[in-house]
């Protein structure tokens, strides 16, 4: 079946650094990838997201592209704020069914 | 537009008892998804209803049903609560085609005493 996998975090920064979250999926056909946002008692908030190989999502800073190659959706920011501090989960959408699978979410906590 | 809207946010039940949680999607949307979010398990797929039937289903077990209504809003119920119940409930909504961004909820928190 379909599989995500992100890095384990908790991942801890500072002001301004750059930020790398790694993705990898497993899935027998084309999958649609998406990066949620989830912020302190919050529900999910789409990030960006890509429906085909090649493509890069953006928002806010943020981007990943969709690499078929490598079966992976990682996600970069150039300059991370305390203000990005949140869960990132990576997710893919796949066939006939109309769930989302989801990566364990990755803690990211940018100090000042 | 408003957001999808979850109802009630917080909630505190005792085993055995039974919980029914509220989702009104996004107006126009006609597709009402729910996952469980747990510290362990993450977040994993319940079921998901369109036009008042649902469409796919995830691997929990019976008591764990749902149903949606003519205006889209759906309902989850859980029977014989559980300690392991203990979660936050999110829904999703989308308009009702395949691959569809999913928009989510704020979430109902669960836990069960």
């Amino acid at each position: 079946g379909n599989s995500v996998t992100q890095m384990e975090g908790p991942v801890t920064l500072s002001e301004e650094a750059f930020l790398t979250i790694n993705c990898t999926y497993t899935a027998t056909g084309y999958p649609s990838l998406f990066w949620y946002v989830q912020y302190p008692g919050e529900g999910l908030q789409l990030l960006l997201k890509a429906t085909k190989a090649d493509d890069k999502g953006s928002n806010k800073g943020f981007e990943a592209t969709y690499r078929k190659e490598t079966t992976s959706f990682h996600l970069e920011k150039g300059s991370v704020q305390v203000s990005d501090s949140a869960v990132y989960f990576c997710a893919l959408h796949e066939g006939s069914n109309y769930k989302l699978t989801f990566g364990k979410g990755t803690l990211l906590t940018v100090n000042p | 537009k408003a957001g999808v809207t979850q109802t009630p946010r917080y909630l505190i039940k005792t085993r055995g008892q039974q919980v029914t949680l509220s989702c009104s999607p996004i107006s126009g949307h006609r597709s009402v998804s729910w996952y469980q979010q747990t510290p362990g398990q993450g977040l994993q797929f319940l079921f998901e209803y369109f036009s008042e039937t649902q469409r796919n289903k995830g691997n929990f077990p019976g008591r764990f049903s749902g149903r949606q209504f003519s205006n889209s809003r759906s309902e989850m119920n859980v029977s014989t609560l559980e300690l392991g119940d203990s979660a936050l409930y999110l829904c999703a909504s989308t308009a009702g085609g395949l691959g569809e961004t999913q928009y989510f909820g704020p979430g109902t928190r669960l836990l069960v005493l």
